[in-house]
């Protein structure tokens, strides 16, 4: 099984592009989500979506764009690279829980970004 | 203001010692409690969790946590630690929401 998969694993942009981060996951899970993660602030919610074509904000949603086409896919975007969105971007999926919100969350293995 | 707080960002511990990682919250109400693992440039993976019933929960590798309303707290203990625990360790909670909220972390040193 291959599980969540992102790509690239390693980015470096110039201040002003856009790149677009992909994540898939092969477990028909309904619920998908991204990460960001910096020292000693542990995992941000950036964008979540219950299922194709439901999306919505997590804590830090500015600079960000999603779309959920398809049940497998959930690309993040970056419209315009900013030295803060300098981080290690985590995509999760899981099964829905509706009475209890995620169920356990099965990570990628990140994708490391630097802005300069 | 619903938050997860985890005490202490860096914990060392002999091999062979007791581990003792701690987590609270703030929430109303009962929340459904995660534990994961971080280990070298590699994505989280689940420890264990808490979601109803039993409030001790065992999970991978030895390690188990204690449900504590009254204290709102979760913490991830096991009883001897091994070098392979070395490891960022990430308490997360859902407060009855489509969010999971992580703590800040606890990187676990293990002194041979």
């Amino acid at each position: 099984n291959a599980g969540v998969t992102q790509t690239p694993k390693f980015q470096v942009l110039k201040t002003g592009q856009s790149m677009t981060l992909q994540c898939a996951q092969d477990m028909n899970h309904e619920y998908m989500s991204w990460y960001r993660q910096d020292p000693g602030m542990g995992l941000r919610l950036i964008h979540y979506s219950v299922g194709a074509g439901i999306t919505d904000q997590g804590e830090v949603p500015n600079g960000y764009n999603v779309s959920r086409s398809t049940t497998e896919d959930f690309p993040l975007r970056l419209l315009s690279a900013a030295p803060s969105q300098t981080s290690v971007y985590f995509c999760a999926s899981s099964l829905h829980d509706r009475e209890g919100g995620t169920g356990e969350l099965f990570f990628g293995e990140g994708s490391r970004l630097t802005v300069l | 203001a619903q938050s997860v707080t985890q005490l202490g960002s860096h914990v060392s511990v002999s091999e062979g010692a007791l581990v003792l990682l701690r987590c609270n919250y703030s929430s109303s109400v009962p929340p459904y409690l995660f534990w994961y693992v971080q280990y070298p440039n590699q994505g989280l993976q689940l420890l264990l969790k808490y979601t109803t019933g039993a409030t001790l929960v065992k999970g991978i590798n030895g390690f188990e946590a204690e449900f504590k309303k009254s204290e709102t707290s979760f913490h991830l203990t096991k009883p001897s630690a091994h070098m392979s625990d070395a490891a960022e360790y990430f308490c997360a909670v859902n407060f009855g929401n489509e969010k999971l909220t992580f703590g800040t972390g606890t990187r676990l040193t293990i002194i041979p």
